[in-house]
């Protein structure tokens, strides 16, 4: 079935790098925009960057500009978000989501989210 | 850049309606026929309910409709079950970029 697994959270100190990782199945990955949605503990969902199918295009929240960049894999059906210059702040659990029966833009699968702690 | 607001909490009891509001605050036009509205219990990803404006996704109710006045855009509930207390967010999609509301916690009294 369709799915969505997202994995590389952690714990890490401000100032550090990581990348997440967001592993596809069960659809043809390479045909859609992929977006990353994040949600601090306790808060409202904010959208945070969308990759277009090919990666050509790509999109950023002001709050993560120039520290983020999502990336994609269609060969192995994986999306990335490397994060950098990592603020407490980016405390959240990091969901990948995609638009597969429904018009960009409005997400109808979505993973299960790993949770990102930044903290010295 | 759009700000959406809506109603940090509403209630109502088994078998009634609500209706949860979200304005966009700032001066976006355009595109804001592409708002979504999403379901999130507790620990769980959120599940997309209503798509551009008014739309249902396969699987979801016929309780749930959505509608657009202005720059307000609206999810009414009809029917309400206690499985319908969770949060919920509306959200558009402007110029390649989404926002989503703040939020609105239903309980089911």
């Amino acid at each position: 079935q369709v799915q969505l697994v997202e994995s590389g959270g952690g714990v890490v100190q401000p100032g550090r790098s990581l990348r997440l990782s967001c592993a596809a199945s069960g659809f043809s990955f390479s045909l859609y925009a992929m977006y990353w949605v994040r949600q601090a503990p306790g808060k409202g969902l904010e959208w945070v960057a969308v990759i277009s199918y090919d990666g050509t295009d790509k999109f950023y929240a002001d709050s993560v500009q120039g520290r983020f960049t999502i990336s994609r894999d269609n060969s192995k059906n994986t999306l990335f978000l490397q994060m950098s210059s990592l603020r407490p702040e980016d405390t959240a659990v990091y969901y990948c989501a995609t638009s597969i029966t429904v018009p960009g833009g409005a997400f109808d699968i979505w993973g299960r989210g790993t949770m990102l702690t930044v903290s010295s | 850049q759009s700000a959406l607001t809506q109603p940090a909490s509403v209630s109502g009891s088994p078998g009634q309606s609500i209706t949860i509001s979200c304005t966009e605050t700032s001066s976006g036009v355009g595109g804001y026929n592409s708002v979504s509205w999403y379901q999130q219990h507790p620990g769980k990803a959120p599940t997309l309910m209503i798509y551009d404006v008014s739309h249902r996704p396969s699987g979801v109710s016929n309780r749930f409709s959505g509608s657009k006045s202005g720059y307000t855009a609206s999810l009414t509930i009809s029917g309400l079950q206690a499985e319908d207390e969770a949060h919920y967010y509306c959200s558009s999609y402007v110029s390649n970029k989404s926002v989503f509301g703040g939020g609105t916690k239903l309980t089911v009294l």
